[in-house]
């Protein structure tokens, strides 16, 4: 099992440019989400799905979008970068069990500098 | 103010102490709990998970919580320098929490020897 894939690792855009961060899971997790990490802020929930075809907004959805077409998959677009959205990305997926416990397994993260 | 909070650090110490981190929060709908370990450059880790008051223990790591005054905590034992990591807490409310998880800012943890 690879668990959690994202690409790219690292990444640099202007401003203005469109991206897609791809996040992939061989799990056949059922919840997949989108963080960034920001010094000093931890992480924060940008968006998440609870399935293919369904996804909600999280605490810091604005300038991104996402689709889920398939359980094993959840790209995040950015529609065009902002130096804001400097960050370090993250995606997880996690799956819940007996009372509703649920574990969450991270990617490596993408590094996103906007200049 | 945030929901969670956690004192960032950075906290330096010497291989072999006891070390204490803790995370304060508003929300009393949150029920469950859990540390995660961030080495430099990676994803975090699931380190510690529990959902009942009181201590949870895992070899050198205690997870406790005290749900009546919102406060949790993580206590590293014998601390070795490949504890050396950030160290996120996070919780959801009862129930599944859909992938939603509501984390502190991270506490910067250098074990030196």
């Amino acid at each position: 099992n690879a668990g959690v894939t994202q690409t790219p690792k690292f990444q640099v855009l202007k401003t203005g440019q469109s991206m897609t961060l791809q996040c992939a899971q061989d799990m056949n997790h059922e919840y997949m989400s989108w963080y960034r990490q920001d010094p000093g802020m931890g992480l924060r929930l940008i968006h998440y799905s609870v399935g293919a075809g369904i996804t909600d907004q999280g605490e810091v959805p604005n300038g991104y979008n996402v689709s889920r077409s398939t359980t094993e998959d959840f790209p995040l677009r950015l529609l065009s970068a902002a130096p804001s959205q400097t960050s370090v990305y993250f995606c997880a997926s996690s799956y819940s069990w007996g009372r509703g416990d649920t574990e969450a397994f991270f990617g490596q993260g993408t590094r996103l500098t906007v200049v | 103010q945030k929901e969670v909070e956690q004192d960032p650090g950075p906290l330096s110490v010497p291989e072999g102490a006891i070390v204490s981190l803790n995370c304060t929060y508003s929300n009393s709908a949150f029920q469950y709990f859990m540390w995660y370990r961030q080495y430099s450059r990676k994803g975090p880790e699931l380190l510690m998970y529990t959902y009942s008051s009181g201590n949870k223990e895992d070899g050198r790591f205690t997870a406790q919580v005290d749900k009546s005054s919102k406060y949790i905590s993580l206590f590293i034992r014998d601390s070795q320098p490949s504890d050396s990591a950030t160290y996120l807490c996070a919780m959801h409310p009862r129930g599944t929490s859909y992938g939603k998880l509501t984390f502190g800012q991270g506490t910067i943890l250098t074990v030196h020897p």
